[in-house]
């Protein structure tokens, strides 16, 4: 298993588009993590999934953006009449449950809303 | 609710010299605390993590970190840097229980002169 996968690297979309970027976990990983990085930040938390179900929202997950899990597998990440303020990277990452788990991350997505 | 203060936005050591990186933690219970380092436009890497039992982990890279509770501090360590070492360092913490989802610290980015 070569790690967290995030597709694509980096986007470049107008404004009011619609972006969709995927992850795939490592394979035997149950939760999955999104996380957003804007210029000069740490990664904050916008939302997690065990298996396909989503646990919880961050109020920065706007009704614009949307993630799913569908088979507890890859997950979606989209966007919806993207901001300008929607610039930033994406970073998924996954675990194990458990006590203790760690999280690994992929390269993330770099979007940039022009 | 968990939070995380990383003084120092930016810092330059030479290269040979010793390195301390400082962290902060707020959380009401023990928590679970990680170091990551982020090179320019890459995800992050785990350096090393504290979930209980002896306070000063090793990590990747010849990095090491102390827990101090009565601090509330989980400062990174390294008694001599390379060229290699210059980039995004950032502190975690992650509740024992529950999601396990980070918050972050805003990072250190560091600089290495020859």
């Amino acid at each position: 298993d070569t790690g967290v996968s995030q597709d694509p690297r980096h986007k470049i979309t107008k404004r009011g588009q619609n972006v969709t970027f995927r992850c795939d976990p490592i394979s035997e990983h149950n939760r999955l993590y999104w996380y957003r990085q804007t210029l000069g930040q740490g990664p904050e938390f916008l939302t997690y999934f065990q298996n396909e179900a989503q646990l919880e929202k961050s109020r920065l997950l706007s009704d614009r953006f949307s993630a799913e899990r569908p088979k507890g597998s890859f997950s979606t990440l989209e966007i919806q009449r993207t901001e300008q303020g929607d610039s930033a990277m994406y970073l998924c990452a996954s675990s194990l449950v458990g006590n203790p788990a760690e999280a690994f991350f992929g390269q993330g997505t770099r979007l940039t809303v022009v | 609710a968990q939070s995380v203060t990383q003084p120092d936005i930016h810092i330059t050591v030479s290269e040979g010299a010793s390195l301390e990186l400082r962290c902060n933690y707020s959380y009401g219970a023990t928590p679970y605390l990680f170091w990551y380092v982020q090179s320019p436009g890459q995800g992050l890497q785990l350096l090393l993590k504290y979930f209980s039992g002896d306070t000063l982990v090793q990590g990747i890279k010849g990095f090491e970190a102390e827990f101090k509770r009565s601090q509330s501090s989980f400062n990174l360590r390294k008694p001599s840097v390379h060229w290699s070492d210059a980039a995004e360092y950032f502190c975690a913490v992650g509740a024992q229980f529950g999601n396990e989802k980070l918050t972050f610290g805003t990072g250190t980015r560091l600089t290495i002169i020859p």
